[in-house]
C-alpha cells in the first residue's frame, strides 16, 4: 500500500531564507509526483509535476526534485518570501490513476 | 464514514454531447473542490462550492461547465457539447471547513469519442 510522508509538519523561517520541504513514498511503481499548494478558502494549486522518468522540474523560485528509487522528493524555495506562507502537499500518481496525499507541511515565512 | 464517492467511474461520450459527473462528499462535509487532470498533466483546480453556493470557480472554463452543490444531494459537474480534449480524469474532493484537509475521491475518467 502506497503511503506518503512529509516532514516536517510545520515550519517558520524568516524571510529571505531558503527552505526545503520534504516528501517521501513508500512504493516505487508511480507514475508522477506533484507538488501542491493550498491555501486558506482556495483549492489546491499545482506547483510542480515530475514524470517518473525524471529528476527535477523548476519553476521560477522553486525546485523539485525526484528519487524514484529512494523513494523521495524535495521541494526548495529559494529566497522566501511572506507570500509563499502556505500548506504545501505533496501527492504521487498511480499506474491506476489514484493519487494519494500526504498531510502537508504548514509554512509560514516571517516578515 | 464512507470516503468521497464519484459516479460514474467511467463515462464515454460522443462529441456535442453532455457528461453529468457526481461527487458525494464526506458525511458531515459542506465543502467541495473539482479538479481536472489532464493526460500527461497535473492536477489543475476547477472550482470551489459550498452548499448552494460557488466559492471560486477561476479554474473553470468560461463556456460548456458549470457546476453546482444543491442543498439536498451531490455535487455535480455538467460539461454540455463535450468534445475531445474535455478527456480526462475529475476528481472531487471535499473537506468540512474551509481550512481543513481534502479528502479526494476516486476520480471519474471521461472519453470523448
Amino acid at each position: 500500500k502506497q503511503e506518503v510522508t512529509q516532514i516536517p509538519a510545520a515550519l517558520s523561517v524568516p524571510e529571505g531564507e531558503n527552505l526545503v520541504l520534504n516528501c517521501s513514498f513508500t512504493d516505487s511503481a508511480i507514475y508522477n509526483l506533484q507538488w501542491f499548494r493550498q491555501d486558506p478558502g482556495k483549492g489546491l494549486t499545482s506547483l510542480l509535476l515530475i514524470q517518473s522518468s525524471q529528476r527535477e522540474q523548476t519553476s521560477g523560485r522553486l525546485n523539485a526534485s525526484l528519487d524514484k528509487s529512494s523513494g523521495r522528493s524535495t521541494l526548495y524555495i529559494a529566497a522566501s518570501q511572506p507570500g509563499d506562507s502556505a500548506t504545501y502537499l505533496c501527492a504521487v500518481s498511480l499506474a491506476d490513476d489514484k493519487i494519494i496525499f500526504g498531510k502537508g507541511t504548514r509554512l509560514h515565512i516571517l516578515p | 464514514n464512507a470516503g468521497v464517492m464519484q459516479n460514474p467511474r467511467h463515462l464515454v461520450r460522443r462529441r456535442g454531447q453532455e457528461a453529468r459527473l457526481r461527487c458525494s462528499p464526506m458525511k458531515g462535509h459542506s465543502h467541495v473542490y473539482w479538479y481536472r487532470q489532464l493526460p500527461e498533466e497535473g492536477l489543475k483546480f476547477m472550482v470551489y462550492l459550498q452548499k448552494e453556493n460557488i466559492i471560486d470557480e477561476s479554474g473553470m472554463p468560461k463556456e460548456r461547465f458549470s457546476a453546482e452543490f444543491p442543498k439536498e444531494g451531490p455535487s455535480i459537474l455538467r460539461i454540455q457539447q463535450v468534445v475531445r480534449g474535455d478527456s480526462a480524469a475529475y476528481f472531487c474532493a471535499s473537506s468540512p471547513l474551509e481550512l481543513e484537509t481534502q479528502y479526494f475521491g476516486p476520480g471519474t475518467r471521461l472519453l470523448v469519442l
